[in-house]
């Protein structure tokens, strides 16, 4: 099974929509952060969290949240989706330096 | 903050040849520096590190070269293969109070020609 997963793997919604991206993590990280992608862009920073009291934005924190369940689960929501928030988003996990990433989920908003 | 810049953005090669991919940082206190290669429709996966401590690590037909005095970091493929195509994105630590986080270059496209 897969180390770091997230569901879903493909979301279309509309614009003005909450939508919440999930992650869980079989690894016992206390880090686990999510990026986003685009292409040209590389991948950028939108929220980390190093442990289950911790939250912290990242590069391109507005519009979205985060939510630390636990210490295997890091879900990231879009209280009301925009189209310019199409990308391609990512969960990664660490225990110091090297991070481990999801599959990656691809949301449209129309 | 620190800012890291990567090029090229794409590259193509023929099989067999070398690849050599450049990227810069600004923040001279950065001191680990990871390279990632993401295969399509996959996330990113850690293929090679370097720390501010040495030069130059290899592993088979990768290897990494750090100038810390330019503030500058390479990743060179040798022998490439079609396998090695996908994109890679270089990456270094930006140490923040002991918030350490990751900061990525935008990413090269590498295509291998058989």
């Amino acid at each position: 099974d897969a180390d770091v997963t997230q569901t879903p793997r493909n979301r279309i919604t509309k614009t003005g929509k909450r939508i919440m991206l999930e992650c869980s993590q079989t690894k016992g990280h206390d880090r686990m952060y999510w990026y986003r992608q685009d292409p040209g862009l590389g991948l950028r920073l939108i929220y980390y969290s190093f442990d289950v009291k911790d939250i912290n934005k990242g590069e391109i924190s507005d519009g979205y949240s985060v939510s630390r369940q636990a210490q295997a689960k890091f879900s990231l929501s879009l209280e009301s989706a925009i189209p310019n928030q199409t990308a391609l988003y990512f969960c990664a996990t660490s225990d110091w330096d090297e991070q481990f990433f999801g599959p990656g989920t691809r949301l449209t908003v129309l | 903050g620190e800012n890291v810049e990567q090029h090229p953005s794409t590259l193509s090669v023929q099989e067999g040849d070398s690849a050599v991919i450049k990227c810069t940082y600004s923040d001279s206190a950065s001191n680990y520096f990871p390279w990632y290669k993401q295969e399509l429709g996959k996330g990113p996966q850690l293929i090679i590190d370097i720390r501010s401590n040495v030069g130059e690590k290899k592993d088979q037909r990768i290897a990494v070269t750090l100038n810390k005095t330019a503030k500058h970091f390479s990743l060179h493929i040798t022998e490439t293969q079609p396998e090695d195509s996908a994109v890679y994105f270089c990456a270094a630590i930006q140490s923040q109070g002991g918030s350490e986080k990751l900061v990525f270059g935008k990413g090269t496209k590498l295509t291998v020609n058989p």
